[in-house]
């Protein structure tokens, strides 16, 4: 199994849609979450950390389901420019003392349709 | 502006050739990393440091060195044991290897075989 797993897509939607990815992670010693946004033949930019209680930025939401190791990322009102790969990434202590890992989903590719 | 630059954004190799990916950053940050993206693949983890004059193998050190020097430079070398050298390589920084924080991305070195 991988360490975390995203559906690939593509999820083509229509303008104004509401569109929701999930991503499941394996090691429940992991603590920290975000989600990152990939453009074609770009680098990843952070879109937003995840957090416990769950955090809305504007049109996106992120949720965290410790009990089934689960994140989320629900994108409202779709937009052309929200076309883009959304990367799953969780931070996870290494064995020894101190040191992080970040392990990332290979993405979930979003096609906004006018 | 405070951010990672990556040089250059295009890089050729010969057959044999030792080429280094160049990796700065102005953010005064501790922990910086390469990665490595294939086409529809997510990132693996190369080599990452913790500090000056410390490095670590990642997931896929093989054919790759890097170094530490200075706080601000992690360039990277891939060697001619590196048989399949064709992706695009990032480069990221982070505040340390033991914080919950994220890791930011410069934009990025699409090497290539000639």
């Amino acid at each position: 199994r991988k360490e975390v797993e995203q559906d690939p897509g593509p999820f083509n939607v229509p303008e104004g849609a509401t569109v929701a990815f999930n991503c499941t992670y394996s090691n429940s010693a992991s603590q920290s979450f975000f989600w990152y946004r990939q453009d074609c033949r770009k680098e990843p930019k952070l879109l937003m950390s995840v957090y416990s209680s769950g955090n809305e930025d504007g049109r996106f939401t992120a949720q965290l389901n410790r009990a089934s190791q689960y994140i989320s990322l629900l994108i409202r009102d779709s937009k052309l420019s929200d076309s883009a790969t959304y990367l799953c990434v969780v931070n996870t202590p290494l064995s020894d003392t101190g040191r992080r890992a970040l392990t990332f989903g290979s993405g979930t590719r979003l096609q906004v349709q006018p | 502006d405070g951010g990672i630059t990556q040089s250059p954004k295009y890089l050729f190799r010969k057959e044999g050739q030792n080429v280094t990916l160049s990796c700065e950053q102005n953010l005064n940050h501790d922990a910086m990393y390469w990665y490595r993206q294939d086409p529809g693949q997510g990132l693996r983890l190369i080599y990452y440091s913790q500090i000056v004059n410390d490095f670590q193998k990642g997931d896929i050190a093989e054919g790759y060195s890097v170094s530490r020097e200075k706080k601000e430079s992690f360039p990277l070398t891939v060697t001619s044991a590196q048989k399949n050298p064709t992706a695009f390589y990032l480069c990221a920084s982070s505040i340390s290897l033991s914080t919950n924080q994220p890791q930011h991305f410069g934009d990025g070195t699409r090497l290539s075989i000639l």
